[in-house]
């Protein structure tokens, strides 16, 4: 059974970082796409990032770029989203999600706020 | 960036009838290895998403019947042949042809 398990969220003040962590089993990790999605209290969805199976190719969203680093650590089973200099408009439910969003995980909330 | 249009944004259905959603994108969304890759989902409340449809029309395994996609190009559609009461949530498109991938606003589907 596919699972992802994602950790790391929290409450952090403006202009913060935090990292958040995604485990992945039940699939050959290092043969997937994986990405990160993010949905605010009440809105929609939003892609944030994503990075190619053996990590070569990343690409982010305009509004994180320069903030926010996917990477992965394959021997792990891991994905990971580094995010500095929080805003306000950070505060969402971020969720992994392998390839073009085939599997989900529960997610995992971040706060920003002072 | 590649801009995913909705309607309707509520959508009251009784038990049993057929619902439809619309999605219209403001580019083609064929990519350029020949594939259409726009998705559907579904969350329920308080769930994270579920894929219920990818690549315009093809069914996620454990997916009833029920559900089906359709379209090509720019305009696409998500049909509920019998509505049932499992399937109130929010639905959304989403195309993966272009980067960054990107949502439709959503479709709220209820019961009347």
């Amino acid at each position: 059974e596919v699972q992802l398990v994602e950790s790391g969220g929290g409450l952090v003040q403006p202009g913060g970082s935090l990292r958040l962590s995604c485990a992945g089993s039940g699939f050959t990790f290092n043969s997937y796409w994986m990405n990160w999605a993010r949905q605010a209290p009440g809105k929609g969805l939003e892609w944030v990032a994503i990075i190619r199976h053996d990590g070569s190719d990343k690409y982010y969203v305009d509004s994180v770029k320069g903030r926010f680093t996917i990477s992965r650590d394959n021997a792990k089973n891991s994905l990971y989203l580094q995010m500095n200099s929080l805003r306000a408009e950070d505060t969402a439910v971020y969720y992994c999600a392998r390839s073009l969003g085939a599997y989900w995980g529960q997610g995992t909330l971040v706060t920003v706020s002072s | 960036d590649v801009v995913m249009t909705q309607s309707p944004l509520s959508l009251p259905v009784t038990l049993g009838q057929p619902a439809s959603v619309s999605c219209r994108s403001s580019h083609s969304l064929v990519h350029s290895d020949g594939n259409t890759y726009l998705n559907w989902f579904q969350q329920r409340p308080g769930q994270s998403p579920r894929r219920l449809i990818y690549k315009v029309s093809n069914r996620d395994s454990g997916v009833p019947d029920r559900f089906s996609g359709s379209g090509s190009g720019t305009d696409f559609t998500l049909e509920i042949s019998r509505v049932e009461a499992e399937d109130v949530g929010v639905y959304y498109c989403m195309q993966g042809s272009h980067w960054p991938h990107t949502f439709g606003g959503g479709t709220k589907v209820e019961i009347k």
